[in-house]
């Protein structure tokens, strides 16, 4: 049974650069057909899709967000990663990796536990 | 401010079926299928709906989707205490990227 976790900082200062990974266990991540995705969700507040990278490398992004987002994957770690630069308070939030179908974008199935990022000097 | 428009809030009594509405527009729930999340506080979301009217399995058939136009609504009959929760609509964009709705916080009274 596939499983993720993010990890990194918890607190990032503004304009600086937010870094998360996602660890997939119990299966490859290179495996299958799937788009591995980052999906956010502040305090009190909705979801928010960030944007997804595929098992060939190729990524899709929310265009609000474009600018300053960059997913990669690391198959040799079975780790997918996130980077949002010029990181600002309306930045703070949870944020989710989770797996999603190549057929069903929008079906997520796992998800993280989520982590909470803190933008604050 | 979400892409798609749901209601903040929803109640129903315990047996009553009540209904959740998302309004998108054309590049969105217009050409694409529609999907709806259960979060339960401190966990993250749960499909319960893809393909604006499939259930994947194990949710129960309680809850059902339906998408005409631009918009896309959940139904939950029989209302039970556990399906108090946020639920959220999302559908694919045209821009290539997913959206998603605000919210809409369900309280069984």
């Amino acid at each position: 049974q596939v499983q993720l976790q993010e990890s990194g900082p918890g607190l990032v200062k503004p304009s600086q650069t937010l870094s998360l990974t996602c660890t997939v266990s119990g299966g490859s991540i290179s495996s299958g057909s799937y788009y591995w995705s980052w999906i956010r969700q502040p305090a009190g507040k909705g979801l928010e899709w960030i944007g997804r990278i595929y098992t060939s490398g190729n990524t899709n992004y929310n265009p609000s967000l474009k600018s300053r987002v960059t997913i990669s994957v690391d198959t040799s770690k079975n780790q997918f990663s996130l980077k949002l630069s010029s990181v600002t308070a309306a930045d703070t939030a949870v944020y989710y990796c989770a797996r999603a179908s190549s057929s069903w974008y929008l079906w997520f199935d796992p998800w993280g536990q989520g982590t909470l990022v803190t933008v604050s000097s | 401010q979400s892409v798609l428009t749901q209601p903040p809030s929803a109640s129903g009594t315990p047996g009553q079926r009540v209904t959740i509405s998302c309004s998108g527009s054309s590049s969105n729930i217009g050409s694409n299928y529609v999907y709806w999340y259960q979060q339960l506080p401190g966990t993250a979301p749960k499909l319960l709906i893809y393909s604006n009217n499939q259930r994947p399995s194990g949710v129960p058939d309680r809850f059902s989707g339906s998408k005409s136009g631009t918009s896309g609504s959940l139904a939950i009959s029989g209302l039970r205490s556990e399906d108090e929760a946020d639920y959220y609509c999302a559908a694919w964009d045209d821009s290539l990227s997913g959206v998603f709705g605000g919210g809409t916080k369900l309280t069984v009274l």
